[in-house]
């Protein structure tokens, strides 16, 4: 089992649909959770942490189960300069390594 | 907005040649990482830091990497001696004094490639 996986993709949507991108990972000792999304050969950016009563940030919303080892991210009204590829990311231990899974691309059309 | 800076964004060396990939943290970050992305595949961890010893290191991170702060801002990734499928986007990063939550934020990364 991978140590992180995430949907495969691509993701195809109009404008102002609401997308969701699921990731499962194995280690259940992990302690931190992020999504970044990453730009076409850029850097990753944080997206945002994943806490466990879930969070929002304007049109964005990550949730956390622990007991299924699964993280969700939904983007609520996409728009264009959403299209991106956003990475589920896990820190497994104190050492601070991140683990990335393979990333699921998102592309907004008008 | 402080931000993680990589210098070169760009290097071509030969097979063989030494390179090393500098980083200048966020100035009140405490903790490094090295991490590489082989075009089309994902990230992964090569490295951490923290009071001037490593912390943890994957099985990529053999004898043939380094790396180092050698003052109060640098902190550079070096290969001794390069080989083809080192190839691929360096990105450095750092994360600050809240451990527990890590969020570690990301350089625009050095694209080496190895002819």
């Amino acid at each position: 089992r991978k140590e992180v996986e995430q949907d495969p993709g691509p993701f195809n949507v109009p404008e102002g649909a609401t997308v969701a991108f699921n990731c499962t990972y194995s280690n259940s000792a992990s302690q931190s959770f992020f999504w970044y999304r990453q730009d076409c050969r850029k850097e990753p950016k944080l997206l945002m942490s994943v806490y466990s009563s879930g969070n929002e940030d304007g049109r964005f919303t990550a949730q956390l189960n622990r007991a299924s080892q699964y993280i969700s991210l939904l983007i609520r009204d996409s728009k264009l300069s959403d299209s991106a590829t956003y990475l589920c990311v896990v820190n497994g231990n104190q050492g601070g390594k991140l683990i990335f899974g393979q990333g699921t691309e998102l592309s907004v059309k008008p | 907005e402080p931000e993680v800076t990589q210098t070169p964004s760009h290097q071509v060396t030969q097979m063989g040649q030494e390179v090393i990939l500098r980083c200048v943290p966020i100035s009140n970050h405490l903790y490094f990482y090295w991490y590489r992305q082989i075009l089309g595949q994902k990230v992964e961890f090569l490295v951490s830091f923290y009071n001037n010893e490593i912390s943890e290191k994957s099985e990529i991170f053999d004898d043939q990497f380094s790396v180092e702060r050698p003052d109060g801002s640098n902190f550079t990734l070096k290969i001794r001696s390069t080989k083809l499928e080192d190839s691929a986007m360096y990105f450095c990063a750092s994360s600050g004094v809240d451990r527990g939550l890590n969020e570690q934020y990301f350089g625009p990364g050095t694209r080496l490639t190895v002819t």
